[in-house]
């Protein structure tokens, strides 16, 4: 049994340009909900999936949009880059919505 | 949105000591969960507690949901459970991480 992994670890962009994170979740997970975590601060909810269909969104703009696929890998992209959007990004699986959640190492994104 | 409170902010305890971390929350929760992030950042769930009690080795936690708030109490402290603990709260398929409770043990 595969954990949860994303790629890349580490990734540096500029102010403007446009990013794709990408996450496979563990297996038999059908759910996947990703977190930016910035330095110091507890993990903020970005957006969850659930069988390739949105079903649960925090308090982000437009501009971070994903996708999940019907093998449950699922992918966040964020457009327009800011300097703020510089974070840790977690992606997390679980069985179903509600359920136990399991982390992966996160991609740490620096925007210069 | 839901307040996730956590307490102490900072820990520092002697390896072999006792301690108890608090989680309030402010409104009423389908589930809660606890978290530890070690210092490479990963995050790995402790437990998944939305009501009762629950003991894992020298970890437990007790969630009272009536109440709002959840206690995970770590016995026998030793320096491997340095580290940033989370609880977590979801409600409406939206998740609410509370502020973290920095925990150091010292040889």
């Amino acid at each position: 049994e595969t954990g949860v992994t994303q790629s890349p670890t580490h990734l540096i962009k500029t102010r403007g340009q446009q990013v794709t994170l990408r996450c496979s979740s563990q297996s038999g997970h059908n759910t996947v909900s990703w977190y930016q975590q910035a330095l110091g601060q507890g993990p903020q909810f970005i957006f969850q999936y659930y069988r390739e269909e949105e079903n649960g969104r925090g308090n982000f703009p437009p501009r971070f949009s994903g996708l999940q696929f019907p093998n449950y890998s699922s992918e966040l992209n964020v457009n327009a880059l800011e300097l703020d959007d510089s974070a840790l990004y977690l992606c997390a699986s679980s069985l179903d919505p509600g359920e136990k959640l399991f982390f992966g190492s996160g991609t740490q994104l620096s925007v210069l | 949105g839901i307040q996730v409170e956590q307490s102490p902010p900072d820990l520092i305890l002697q390896e072999g000591a006792n301690s108890t971390l608090r989680c309030n929350f402010s409104d009423s929760v389908n589930n809660l969960q606890w978290f530890h992030q070690n210092p490479w950042g990963q995050l790995i769930n402790l437990f998944y507690i939305p009501s009762g009690t629950k003991q894992n080795g020298r970890l437990s936690a007790t969630t009272v949901a009536t109440e709002r708030y959840s206690l995970l109490y770590i016995s026998s402290s030793q320096t491997t459970d340095s580290g940033v603990y989370f609880c977590a709260v979801d409600k409406g398929n939206q998740f609410y991480f509370g502020t973290g409770t920095s925990l150091t043990v010292i040889p």
